[in-house]
């Protein structure tokens, strides 16, 4: 049973809109999130995490919002940009801060 | 970028053939990791190592081994190559900071076909 969930496979949004990618987990120990941006042939790259305490970090145009009660979080692109199109992957990590679970990815297409 | 570089990095080779994936870190950390990515099932922990000689299955272990007898070198070894085991390997690097929560960083990764 995948202890990290993506349930939207593909997403497709105009150019200058917001993008929301959402993530949902089922496990309580995890405390910090991260997601990762991976295009074609290449390997994921870091883009933004955050910590149980908080509830929201932002960072330029990304920004994570966090619901522990709920074991959801959602990353918001504003405004998405053709660059942005790419396969983005939710993780989470426990508290011992060794291992990461990865969700099955969302494919965003960011239409010109 | 972290400096992970993964070899070789594309593969063809036939079931039943052993293959060696290499890792090589210049980053120093303690943590390193082998993740496969298969469509719908994003990426799946192979193995990890948290220090040398020191490694733990993950979540998808049958089929591989792994060794590090080096900080800066893990590998992945299939000892006999299966047609399911054709998929894109990545190796990633990450260290405990004392901070919130820790950061994984990934190779380019290793496209392995098997025949």
């Amino acid at each position: 049973d995948q202890q990290v969930k993506q349930n939207s496979p593909s997403l497709s949004v105009q150019e200058g809109r917001i993008s929301i990618l959402n993530c949902d987990y089922t496990n309580s120990m995890f405390d910090y999130f991260l997601w990762y941006k991976k295009y074609p042939a290449e390997g994921p790259t870091f883009l933004i995490s955050i910590s149980s305490i908080k509830d929201k970090n932002e960072d330029g145009r990304f920004t994570v919002f966090l619901n522990k009660s709920a074991k959801h979080l959602s990353l918001h692109i504003v405004p998405s940009q053709p660059g942005d199109s790419a396969v983005y992957f939710c993780a989470a990590s426990d508290n011992y801060g060794q291992n990461f679970v990865f969700g099955p990815g969302t494919r965003l297409s960011v239409l010109p | 970028d972290a400096g992970i570089t993964q070899s070789p990095r594309h593969k063809v080779t036939e079931t039943g053939t052993p293959v060696t994936l290499r890792c090589h870190q210049t980053e120093n950390h303690r943590y390193m990791y082998w993740y496969r990515q298969d469509p719908g099932h994003g990426l799946r922990l192979i193995h990890y190592s948290y220090g040398v000689k020191d490694t733990d299955k993950g979540e998808v272990s049958d089929g591989y081994s792994v060794s590090r007898s080096k900080t800066e070198d893990f590998l992945l070894t299939l000892e006999s190559a299966t047609s399911s085991q054709t998929s894109v390997y990545f190796c990633a690097i990450s260290e405990l900071t004392g901070g919130p929560g820790n950061t994984i960083y990934f190779g380019e990764g290793s496209w392995l076909t098997v025949v």
